[in-house]
């Protein structure tokens, strides 16, 4: 059973803040990382994807991959309370459907 | 271009009746999935399809039926609806799983209450 560990939070953080947030998957040979953002009520959207060791730069946000030590996460720089959402991170071996975490909620506080 | 439209958007059913949940994509995607999220849960994977005429279990098929007569339509079939299919569903579609630029579409979901 491949699994995708996520702390539920919540999370939070002043505004102009950086959030960080972490998810660990279980399977060695997971290829491609997703980080997706879901607002209550609202589908998840992909906002940052991330396939090989060490950082990846988009805006305010940078997604961060260890495959070492199966661990991927998610940094967002000068948080703004827009940012506050719930936070998926999925994870696919290549050849499978994603698999989600739980999600962290993410709250910024004005 | 509508993207991928779920209807309906919320349904109550009584313990024991049926219902289909519609799915329709328009961006011509072979890869169309069926997910359920529970309050303060993921997404868990129901079935999947990789193309007309072919389907997949996921994590939690138990309960439901999926088809895939047309490239554009994945109905998610309830039978004998329970208490515990309480849930908001989502479809989504994608070109591919194994192209990493071909993230999944989703719908707006269906909202569905058993009681």
């Amino acid at each position: 059973q491949k699994e995708v560990e996520q702390n539920s939070g919540p999370l939070s953080v002043p505004e102009g803040a950086i959030a960080s947030l972490n998810c660990t998957y279980s399977d060695r040979v997971s290829q491609s990382f997703f980080w997706y953002r879901q607002y209550s009520g609202k589908s998840p959207e992909l906002i940052m994807s991330i396939y090989s060791n060490g950082d990846k730069e988009d805006g305010r946000f940078t997604a961060q991959l260890n495959k070492a030590s199966q661990y991927v996460s998610l940094l967002i720089r000068d948080s703004q309370p827009s940012d506050s959402a719930t936070y998926l991170c999925a994870v696919n071996a290549g050849n499978t459907p994603l698999v989600f975490g739980k999600g962290t909620r993410l709250s910024v506080i004005a | 271009n509508a993207g991928v439209t779920q209807t309906p958007k919320f349904r109550i059913l009584k313990i024991g009746q049926s219902m289909t949940l519609q799915c329709t994509q328009d961006m011509n995607h072979n890869y169309m999935y069926w997910y359920r999220q529970d309050p303060g849960m993921g997404l868990k994977l129901i079935y999947y399809s990789v193309g007309a005429g072919i389907t997949d279990k996921g994590e939690v098929p138990n309960g439901y039926n999926v088809s895939r007569s047309t490239t554009e339509d994945f109905p998610l079939r309830l039978e004998l609806a329970a208490p515990s299919q309480t849930s908001v569903y989502f479809c989504a579609s994608s070109y591919s799983v194994f192209d990493r630029n071909s993230p999944l579409h989703f719908g707006n979901g269906t909202r569905l209450t058993v009681t």
